[in-house]
């Protein structure tokens, strides 16, 4: 039931770009994305919903392909505090959500 | 102010003993989650309750139990069965019960370290 992520890391120069996908092999309803630095909780970023759609907000938005079962999340123009794990939650009937292994993301000066 | 807390923040465990992870809520939601997070790893999904008195196992249960006697608490026991304990636990909510798309807030999490 885990989600798959891809890719495992990335490293980046600030104001470079980056994609993070998750898929699926089951039915999903809702897909979460969070961020986590280093020994701290996870933060809360965005949830797509089942129907497909996309949504951001500033330079960090996701997209959501209910057919494909998949998500992925768009890092446009990075900057150093976007560095962290990245993690999908997906969702797949009520209150059950399993996380990905997690994208490490490494932006650099 | 609300949030999750969760204590300790570090906690060593001996041989053979069961040890007991806090987590709370005052955020008034009704599910709770326990998860566990290894070096470089993803979360795993332990166990969740979407009420009071209800709680079912994840992906990883064995070796764990937990209960929920309250709305605001969801401690968590690490048995003397469960033989790799170390990792970092993470404890979270949502609003939970009969609603999808529930986002879920963390707390800071504990250490557990085996002596």
């Amino acid at each position: 039931q885990q989600p798959v992520q891809s890719p495992q890391a990335v490293i980046l120069r600030e104001g470079e770009d980056a994609v993070i996908n998750c898929s699926s092999s089951k039915a999903l309803y809702s897909v979460h994305w969070y961020r986590q630095k280093h020994g701290e909780a996870p933060i809360f970023l965005m949830i797509l919903l089942k129907g497909g759609e996309q949504k951001g907000h500033d330079k960090i938005s996701a997209s959501f392909n209910e057919k494909k079962q998949q998500s992925s999340l768009y890092l446009t123009a990075s900057q150093l505090s976007y560095s962290g794990t990245y993690f999908c939650g997906t969702e797949y009937n009520n209150n059950d959500m399993r996380f990905g292994a997690g994208t490490r993301l490494t932006v650099k000066p | 102010d609300g949030g999750i807390t969760q204590s300790p923040k570090y906690l060593f465990r001996k041989e053979g003993q069961n040890v007991t992870l806090s987590c709370e809520q005052n955020l008034n939601h009704d599910a709770m989650y326990w998860y566990r997070q290894d070096p470089g790893q993803g979360l795993r999904l332990i166990y969740y309750s979407q009420i009071v008195n209800d709680f079912q196992k994840g992906d990883i249960a064995e070796g764990y139990s937990v209960s929920r006697e309250k709305k605001e608490s969801f401690p968590l026991t690490v048995t003397s069965a469960q033989k790799n304990p170390t990792a970092f636990y993470l404890c979270a909510s949502s609003m939970g019960a009969g609603a999808y798309q529930e986002t879920q807030y963390f707390g800071p999490g504990t250490r557990l370290l085996v002596l």
